[in-house]
């Protein structure tokens, strides 16, 4: 059973607050990524993180940023919520970024509503 | 760029039914091959994978085979059952940067009607 938690599990906000997503794992995995996955469930990555210090943009373009002080917590950040953020956001992280079969470890998602 | 390919859904079948969704790849090199099954309100969770061609992954009554020749990692399952309703991912790794990062396909959500 993975060990990686994402909280809130839902957020509904109002349109110009900022908000942080959380997410840890127990794991010591080094590699942590950001999905956003919309209604049609395809997954997008939008930030990833080799380590402590490092981060880099995904595929697609988003306006949230992250961080990575600690192996263990990888949070994302939208300053100025807007309707269009509205969509679910998966943290996931795996051992290393130099082993093509390492499995990613999925959280349960953080589902965010933007009025 | 390296691509996943995977039927649209959704697959709606009555238990005991034979299952199959169709996944192909594009890639350079040899990637390794995954299926995930996202159940509702829950995260991504490996089912099984394939490091090479001609492997066969398990899990839980599902296989696939990656067939090189024919770009291809179909997941099947002999008999279907209604907690086997959710969506599936089939997925592959490639080099980025020098690091191996996953790309999805779009997922295929099954159904499976009592």
């Amino acid at each position: 059973e993975a060990d990686i938690y994402q909280t809130p599990r839902y957020l509904v906000i109002g349109t110009g607050k900022k908000i942080t997503l959380e997410c840890s794992q127990t794991m010591g995995h080094d590699k942590m990524y950001w999905y956003q996955q919309d209604p049609g469930m395809e997954l997008h990555l939008i930030h990833y993180s080799y380590g402590v210090n490092s981060t880099e943009k995904g595929d697609l373009s988003s306006e949230s940023t992250v961080s990575r002080i600690r192996t263990e917590h990888f949070p994302l950040t939208l300053e100025s919520a807007r309707p269009s953020h509205t969509s679910q956001y998966l943290c996931a992280s795996s051992e290393s970024d130099s082993n093509p079969t390492d499995t990613q470890y999925f959280g349960p998602g953080t589902r965010l509503t933007v009025l | 760029g390296d691509s996943v390919t995977q039927m649209e859904g959704p697959v709606t079948l009555s238990e005991e039914a034979f299952l199959t969704i169709n996944c192909t790849y594009t890639a350079t090199g040899y990637p390794s091959l995954f299926w995930y099954v996202q159940y509702p309100g829950e995260g991504l969770q490996l089912l099984l994978k394939a490091t090479k061609a001609d492997d066969k992954g398990s899990n839980k009554g599902f296989e696939a085979t990656y067939r090189k020749e024919t770009t291809s990692f179909h997941l099947e399952k002999g008999s279907v059952q209604v907690s086997d309703s959710a969506v599936y991912f089939c997925a592959l790794t490639t080099v980025r940067g020098g690091s191996y990062i996953p790309t999805f396909g779009r997922g295929t959500s099954l159904i499976v009607h009592p």
